[in-house]
């Protein structure tokens, strides 16, 4: 009963170092979505995939890579970090949003990245 | 340019007494929105949705309503318990669109024992 697991929970980089944040998801959901949460922010979308193979720009995509090269797993890459990456990342699953079905997006526990 | 807006960034109450948040938007074609509830160190977990076509859901002590010509949506909880602290976004979604669930900043909300 796993639903959205991020790796890892907790990471500290120091500027100019490369990363990558796994997300993984057993509900066979088509959709996933990485958001960053700052204070006073609330949640602003990185890059999102609505399908295996496919990637999306969101809100805010600068410095980030993604790759969904399986529908069960969302990679979101941080080439060189940069202290304004300080953040906490979630990353979210659905099958899809709104109309009759009723969906919703299921997010995991978040990652707390430090870039010093 | 924020396309969903959550003005209130606390709200407190005591416990027994009704809880409103609110939160507003800008874009008229938003067509389903959502509510999360998020405690601290943890992730975001849904909570109640509507769809633009109703005005109203409602599910146990939660319920959303939708003024769609104000643009403007609202949770109610009744009776608030203090296990209802937490942040609570509200969130807009485009059906059909690019997929994009918008979310405003989030209202943090104590409720007194």
């Amino acid at each position: 009963n796993a639903g959205v697991t991020q790796t890892p929970k907790f990471r500290v980089l120091k500027t100019g170092q490369s990363m990558t944040l796994l997300c993984a998801q057993d509900m066979n959901h088509e959709y996933m979505y990485w958001y960053r949460q700052d204070p006073g922010m609330g949640l602003r979308l990185i890059h999102y995939s609505v399908g295996e193979g496919t990637t999306a720009k969101g809100e805010v995509p600068d410095g980030y890579n993604v790759s969904r090269l399986k529908k069960q797993n969302f990679l979101l890459g941080l080439e060189s970090a940069a202290p304004s990456q300080t953040s906490v990342y979630f990353c979210a699953s659905s099958r899809n949003l709104g109309g009759d079905l009723n969906t919703e997006a299921f997010f995991g526990q978040g990652t707390r990245l430090t870039v010093v | 340019d924020q396309q969903v807006k959550q003005n209130s960034p606390s709200l407190s109450v005591q416990e027994g007494r009704i809880s409103i948040l609110n939160c507003d938007y800008t874009n008229s074609m938003f067509d389903y929105f959502l509510w999360y509830k998020k405690y601290p160190a943890e992730g975001p977990t849904f909570l109640i949705s509507i769809s633009s076509i109703k005005d109203k859901n409602e599910d146990g002590r939660f319920t959303v309503f939708l003024n769609k010509s104000a643009k403007h949506l609202s949770l109610h909880i009744v009776p608030s318990q203090p296990g209802d602290s937490a942040v609570y976004f509200c969130a807009a979604l485009l059906q059909g669109g690019s997929e994009k669930l918008v979310f405003g900043k989030g209202t943090k909300l104590t409720v007194n024992p």
